[in-house]
């Protein structure tokens, strides 16, 4: 199963309105990570927050986490057409011994110029 | 710096055949893992390897496999090709094997098995 999980799974919006994404997960955590894809490319990182962190700031970015809910928003302000992407949420999981980041579904984006 | 770099881009097989993909990370990192990608399943962690060995391993069965060279570089390997396994395989290096450190994505390798 998916431990974090994007919410909406699709936004459409206009350019330079804000764009808001939700991520909920299960278990607990040491940090989440926001990354984003273009059309069916490598992931780019964007932000990470640790647990002990309840928001943070990257130029038009914003973070958000909530551990006490299980859940971190992110936040584009004054969206353009280039943030058109997929963006997806990662978190820690450790299960049998193994580490791993385990990745939601992902929300695609569409910023219509 | 060049980035992480995967070959080849696109890949086309057919059931049966094992294919091998390639991966070089970042000059410096020594942890690289790999992740499939799929429609239905999204991503999903294949494996880690950190100074040639392997560290964290995903749900996979053992027809996937890998290894990481003196250098760095990763292959990964899957036999026995099925239908499922059309899938986008991202590989990602960091600096160290830590899960708070950034990963960096190559642009993946495109299989399609037949």
């Amino acid at each position: 199963s998916q431990q974090g999980e994007e919410d909406p799974q699709a936004l459409s919006i206009q350019e330079g309105e804000n764009a808001t994404m939700n991520c909920s997960y299960k278990t607990s955590i040491n940090n989440l990570q926001w990354y984003r894809q273009n059309s069916g490319r490598g992931l780019v990182h964007l932000i990470l927050i640790r647990s002990n962190e309840r928001e943070k700031h990257s130029g038009r970015l914003r973070v958000t986490l909530d551990t006490s809910k299980k859940s971190s928003s992110l936040l584009i302000t004054a969206s353009r057409a280039a943030d058109t992407a997929s963006y997806f949420c990662a978190t820690d999981r450790r299960e049998g011994g193994s580490e791993k980041l385990v990745f939601g579904k992902g929300m695609k984006l569409t910023v219509n110029p | 710096k060049a980035g992480v770099t995967q070959t080849p881009r696109y890949l086309i097989k057919t059931r049966g055949q094992q294919v091998t993909l390639s991966c070089s990370p970042i000059s410096g990192h020594r942890s690289v893992s790999w992740y499939q990608q799929t429609p239905g399943q999204g991503l999903q962690f294949l494996f880690e390897y950190f100074s040639e060995t392997q560290r964290n391993k995903g749900n996979f069965p053992g027809r996937f496999s890998g290894r990481q060279f003196s250098n760095s570089r990763s292959e990964m390997n899957v036999s026995t090709l099925e239908l499922g396994d059309s899938a986008l395989y991202l590989c990602a290096s960091r600096l160290q094997g830590a899960l708070h450190n950034e990963q960096f994505f190559g642009p993946g390798t495109r299989l399609t098995v037949l």
